[in-house]
Parts: structure tokens; C-alpha cells; sequence
């Protein structure tokens, strides 16, 4: 159980164009999910965390218009790269709390994007 | 806020020999501890956490890892290494309070040698 998908697994674009990355709890509800953005050989990085129903919050120095997120369901929420440029190339990672309750005790983790942008 | 030190960046050990990777962390109130591991290109498989209780908490995969509150520490242990368990390890610590925010220490790579 636990299990949090994401989609697609690898994607290399023209600069320029959007990317959209699905996450999804695939058997549990999720109210809270999360983005994280990992550079090669460093630690994850919270990006923004997402709600479902709301906007998200996202970190301090994020550029919400760059990274537009969106949490459409209880199961899905998803990150649209805008108009990417190569330095957005990354590994993008999302999580998931299981609801009930909103004091959850573990965050699931998809199984990350990487992205490379030419 | 809270923080996390893994100060190994990188650490090898022989397989079956055992393993403790290091974790400190800074935070004003009891925290949310984490291990979790990371193979390449991968996302992150939790291996234990810790909320309160025992302070030593056991994990998947044969490992566990002590709370030490005097200390702030929350090192990951293991007996014996497989060759299987070369990866990234990252520690984490999330606030009691909220989204459960996490935020992860900058990892430490795992190699096994024969």
C-alpha cells in the first residue's frame, strides 16, 4: 500500500515549452502532497506544497508563475514547468500524505521526473 | 526551523560488515525523525521513522536507528551491509505541527565493497 506514481518518469523538451508532471497516490486520498526538486548528487529540496482545493505554498524563492501546481483531486497533483529553460533540467520529486486528519505521520514518495531541457 | 547535518558524504564499507551513518538534527521541539533511501534515479523507499516511544525504532530491511535526544542525533545502523544496500541515504526531520514539512539532510552515498 502507499503507493504514489508519477508521470512521466523522463522528459526532454525544446526551451521553451511547458512541461506538466502528473503525481498520484494510487491507494490512498491525499489532501497534502508535495514537491521537491533534487540537483544531481544533492539533497531534496521543498519546492512547494500543495493542497487540494487551494493554492499552494510554495518555498521562498520559488517562482510560483515558473512552477504552476495544481491539486485537482485527492489523488492528483500536478507541476507545469512554464516556458522551461535548461536551467530548470532537474529531478523532480513529489509526495504524499494519507489523509485522515491533517497531522499525518509519513510522507510517500513518487519515484521522481527527470527532466532535461535542451 | 528546523535542520539536518549528515556530515559523511560518502561512506564504504565491506559487505557484512556493519554500518552507522550519522544524522544530527536541529529543532526547538520534538521532531518527526526519518531515514530514508534513495537508489539511483529512484525516489525515496522509507526505511523507519520515529515520532516518540522507544528511541530505538527498527526498520525495514534489517536496519534501526536511535533517538538521542541529549545528543540530536538519529543515527541509521545496520549489522551487516549486502552489497545490495549500496544507495543514497537521506535523513529528515519534520515539524510537529502542520503539513509535516519535511526537510532532509544533504545525504549520505553508501558504497559496498566485496
Amino acid at each position: 500500500g502507499a503507493v504514489v506514481s508519477q508521470h512521466p518518469s523522463r522528459v526532454i523538451c525544446k526551451s521553451g515549452t511547458s512541461v506538466k508532471i502528473e503525481c498520484r497516490s494510487l491507494d490512498f486520498q491525499a489532501t497534502t502532497m508535495f514537491w521537491y526538486r533534487q540537483f544531481p548528487k544533492q539533497s531534496l529540496m521543498l519546492m512547494a506544497t500543495s493542497n487540494e482545493g487551494s493554492k499552494a505554498t510554495y518555498e521562498q524563492g520559488v517562482e510560483k508563475d515558473k512552477f504552476l501546481i495544481n491539486h485537482a483531486s485527492l489523488t492528483l497533483s500536478t507541476l507545469t514547468v512554464a516556458s522551461a529553460h535548461p536551467e530548470d533540467s532537474s529531478f523532480y520529486i513529489c509526495s504524499a500524505n494519507p489523509i485522515p486528519g491533517m497531522f499525518q505521520e509519513t510522507q510517500y514518495f513518487g519515484p521522481g521526473t527527470r527532466l532535461l531541457v535542451l | 526551523a528546523q535542520s539536518v547535518t549528515q556530515p559523511d558524504i560518502h561512506i564504504t564499507v565491506s559487505e557484512g560488515a556493519s554500518l552507522e551513518l550519522r544524522c544530527n538534527y536541529s529543532y526547538g521541539a520534538t521532531p518527526y525523525l526519518f531515514w530514508y533511501v534513495q537508489s539511483p534515479g529512484q525516489g525515496l523507499q522509507l526505511l523507519l521513522k520515529y515520532f516518540s516511544g522507544d528511541t530505538l525504532v527498527q526498520g525495514i530491511k534489517g536496519f534501526e536507528a536511535e533517538f538521542k535526544r541529549s545528543q540530536s542525533s538519529f543515527n541509521l545502523r545496520k549489522p551487516s551491509v549486502h552489497w545490495s544496500d549500496a544507495a543514497e541515504y537521506f535523513c529528515a526531520v519534520g515539524a510537529q505541527t502542520g503539513f509535516q514539512k519535511l526537510v532532509f539532510g544533504t545525504g549520505t552515498r553508501l558504497l559496498v565493497s566485496p
